[in-house]
């Protein structure tokens, strides 16, 4: 299987910063990345498909990049809605994985 | 835009089996391949099967060892997903989503979840 990696695990941020997570593949996956964002006892919610692809109603405070292997989202102004667990997801796959999660903690 | 609603969580021995559904409503289900992912308690996410609109194609995360069958009944908009010889390790909110297309995909559709705990 393709393994995922994500840095850092636990990110402390202010309102206003920006915010870049990363995620590594264990091998190339082209392009195939998503990025979700989850609230505690919610369902992840899909922000990035195509490791660029702005999902339709995704603030464009919200941007990813990458291929191959790494692979970023960053946050160019955090706001109090954007504390919250990442995830990155790859589907070069039949069988996909994810990232371990990166959370995003008010500072 | 699509709803999914799980339900058949619950509380379950080691060695128990339980299966759990998922309606969907607001999108042409049977045209979208759908998925299980689960979050056991504070992890993170796990893919753990997959079924193309047809159910030409059914994909098993190799974790399961056969234990899961994932199934869906076109007429009625309904996802499955049976577990049998339930371990403690499968412990997690399962999670219904709808894939973009046909497998390998991302998932833009979610349910909210539905608890399976295994305890003695």
């Amino acid at each position: 299987d393709i393994q995922m990696t994500q840095s850092p695990s636990t990110l402390s941020a202010s309102v206003g910063d920006r915010v870049t997570i990363t995620c590594r593949a264990s091998q190339s996956i082209s392009t195939w990345l998503a990025w979700y964002q989850q609230k505690p006892g919610k369902a992840p919610k899909l922000l990035i498909y195509k490791a660029s692809n702005l999902e339709s109603g995704v603030p464009s405070r919200f941007s990813g990049s990458g291929s191959g292997t790494e692979f970023t989202l960053t946050i160019s102004s955090l706001q109090p809605d954007d504390f919250a667990t990442y995830y990155c997801q790859q589907y070069n796959s039949d069988f996909r994985t994810f990232g371990q999660g990166t959370t995003v903690e008010i500072k | 835009e699509g709803q999914l609603v799980e339900s058949g969580g619950g509380l379950v021995k080691p060695g128990g089996s339980l299966r759990l559904s998922c309606a969907a409503s607001g999108f042409t289900f049977s045209s979208k391949s759908m998925s299980w992912v689960r979050q056991a308690p504070g992890r993170g996410l796990e893919w753990v099967s997959s079924i193309s609109s047809s159910s030409t194609y059914i994909y098993y995360a190799d974790s399961l060892k056969g234990r899961f069958t994932i199934s869906r009944d076109n007429t009625q908009n309904s996802l499955y997903l049976q577990l049998n010889s339930l371990r403690a390790e499968d412990t997690a909110v399962y999670f219904c989503a709808r894939d973009t297309g046909v497998p390998p995909t991302f998932f833009d559709c979610w349910g909210q979840g539905t608890l399976v705990t295994v305890s003695s």
